[in-house]
């Protein structure tokens, strides 16, 4: 099977700006997570869909957002970038409503000038 | 919100040492996750550990977890060269919510 694969890899963005980063999941798999990586606070947890449903949600403020389509593909989108927002965003499949092995793609490095 | 704190941060070995990373929680977990992350790579799932005093091991790799289900450790016998990368323990699995450790970033010298 294919890994999970993120789109863009790289991606350069000024403050103000939105970005949509896409990510497509393991075949079968219906869980995608996504996750914010910096190196002052490592892996956060940005949010989670199952089926469609955004089931939780991390701490982080509304200009962060994410959907999830019937395929089981996923977008996330950060409006009003700012340059704490450079990060790699990392998405994570696994197969079914509990949460088992996370499998992650290559992420989608993000760096707002 | 409920973290896991993992340590060392760093650690640097010479090549054939041993290698334990850590993992505590102030709260019962009810299972923890390892995983590893290469430079430049992206995190890549080891194993899951759900018995409390459960022992598993892959090869040079020994994960235990604690008897009060608060604790986890990575024993790495004989480093080599391709085990350099960040180790990372996460807690939540079942939930809706992967919480992660800040990670042990593992160094080795030839």
């Amino acid at each position: 099977k294919a890994g999970v694969t993120q789109t863009p890899r790289y991606l350069i963005k000024t403050r103000g700006q939105q970005v949509t980063l896409s990510c497509s999941p393991i075949s079968g798999h219906r869980s995608v997570s996504w996750y914010q990586q910096t190196p002052g606070q490592g892996l956060q947890f940005l949010f989670e869909y199952f089926s469609e449903t955004q089931r939780n949600k991390g701490n982080f403020p509304g200009r962060f957002s994410g959907r999830q389509f019937s395929n089981s593909r996923s977008e996330m989108n950060v409006s009003t970038l700012e340059l704490g927002d450079s990060a790699l965003y990392l998405c994570a499949s696994s197969p079914g409503p509990r949460r088992e092995t996370q499998y992650f793609g290559p992420g989608t490095r993000l760096l707002v000038l | 919100g409920q973290q896991v704190m993992q340590i060392p941060q760093y650690q640097h070995v010479q090549e054939g040492e041993d290698f334990t990373t850590y993992c505590n929680s102030s709260t019962t977990l009810s299972n923890i996750q390892w995983y590893k992350q290469r430079p430049g790579g992206h995190p890549v799932f080891l194993i899951q550990l759900v018995k409390s005093g459960e022992v598993k091991k892959q090869k040079r790799l020994t994960f235990q977890f604690g008897e009060a289900k608060k604790n986890s450790s990575l024993h790495i016998t004989a480093t080599q060269t391709t085990d350099v990368g960040t180790y990372f323990c996460a807690k939540g699995a079942g939930s809706y919510q992967l919480t992660f450790g800040k990670g042990t970033k593992l160094s080795v010298i030839p």
